[in-house]
Parts: C-alpha cells; structure tokens; sequence
C-alpha cells in the first residue's frame, strides 16, 4: 500500500535549520511528484513547494524561495524539506503530499512532523 | 497567485442537515481542484478530486460540483462523523492555494 512516512518531531531555535524526511513506498518513487505543505497552529494550509523525484527538479513558493530546499534520494525513495533561518513563525505541522496530474492530486499524505521554534 | 475565497469561514448545523461549502478561485482553474476533510490533530483526507469526481471509499453524501472559477461541496445528509474542518485546493497554477477553511461544528 502507498505510504509515506516523516521524521519526527523536531525543536529548533531561531535562525537554526531544520531537515524533514518523507520516505515513499508501495509505488513507483519517480512517477509521482511530492509536495510540501505546513499547517501553523490553529491556522489553514500553506504549500511550500514541489519536487519532481525523477530528475530533482524543484518549484518554491515565492515565500520561501531563499529557505527552502527540497531534494531526493532515488536510492531510498526519499525526499528531503529543508528550512532555514527559522523564526517562530515557522512553527507548524509539515507535511509531504504525493501529487500526479489527473486522478492523483494530493491522494496521500504523510503523518505530518510538528516543528517547534523556540528559544 | 490565484485566491481561493472559502465560504463560509465556519457555520453550525445539524445531523441530517444538507450542507453547502463554496469555493471560489480568483482565476480560471479549469477542474483542477480537490476537497479535503481535516479532524482535529488528523491529517487531510481527500473526499473530491477533479472538482467532482468522489475519492474511493467516501460515502456518496460527499459530492462536488463547478467548473472554471466557482465550486462547491455538498454533503446531502450531515451524520456525526462529519463535523470537521473543510478545505479546496486548487493546483492549476503555481503556486498551489488552498482555501482558508470551513469548520463545520454540530448545532
């Protein structure tokens, strides 16, 4: 069955970075893109961006264009979401979402990781 | 980036009730939008995809309709387990825009 499956929660302090994981299984891991999104306390749904796992090519939100990096391990079926200069804004829920054209738009989720930012 | 306007922000009803939920995108996005249900500390399930095509496994009081701009999601008879929050994404266009949310809540 397809699953996807984050790290855990993570504790930052201001301006540090923070590096999720979203390990795919029980699909083809290059067939479909993954998007990341957060969700703040409280609040509705942001995107982040997107990566395509097959070549690692990447699309930001214009927000986050200078702290976000997301990249792919094709050997693990992983996909990384890295945020930097983290400020307590950035407190939320982060999740990674499975995306094709069609039928398969956002159809699984990840278990979302809680980022705290905290001094 | 196109708007997503949900309405209405949340509202009140009751079990056996219909209820409608709009969206409305600031620009054309064909049919390319999805619904989603969110429980308190869940995370998002997909109930409508493709603006009105019903996710396997939802009940069919879930249905959706609309095309270009306006949207909407209906539930036909509300039951207990549907007092949730609701949301409409639209992935037409970078960046992706969610609608800010409807809770539903039990009157």
């Amino acid at each position: 069955q397809v699953q996807l499956v984050q790290s855990g929660a993570e504790v930052k302090k201001p301006g540090a970075s923070v590096k999720i994981s979203c390990k795919a299984s029980g699909y083809t891991f290059t067939s479909y893109y993954i998007h990341w999104v957060r969700q703040a306390p409280g609040q509705g749904l942001e995107w982040l961006g997107i990566i395509n796992p097959s070549g690692g090519s990447t699309s930001y939100a214009q927000k986050f264009q200078d702290r976000v990096t997301m990249t792919r391990d094709t050997s693990s079926s992983t996909i990384y979401m890295e945020l930097s200069s983290l400020r307590s804004e950035d407190t939320a829920v982060y999740y990674c979402a499975r995306y094709h054209t069609g039928n398969f738009a956002f159809d699984y989720w990840g278990q979302g990781t809680l980022v705290t930012v905290s001094s | 980036d196109i708007q997503m306007t949900q309405s209405p922000s949340a509202m009140s009803a009751s079990v056996g009730d219909r209820v409608t939920i709009t969206c409305r995108a600031s620009q054309v996005i064909s049919n390319n939008l999805a619904w989603f249900q969110q429980k308190p500390g869940k995370v998002p399930n997909r109930l409508i995809y493709a603006a009105s095509s019903l996710q396997s496994g939802v009940p069919s009081r879930f249905s959706g309709s609309g095309s270009g701009t306006e949207f909407t999601l209906t539930i036909s008879s509300l039951q207990p387990e549907d007092f949730a929050t609701y949301f409409c994404l639209q992935h037409n266009t970078y960046p992706f825009t969610f609608g800010q949310g409807t809770k539903l809540e039990i009157k």
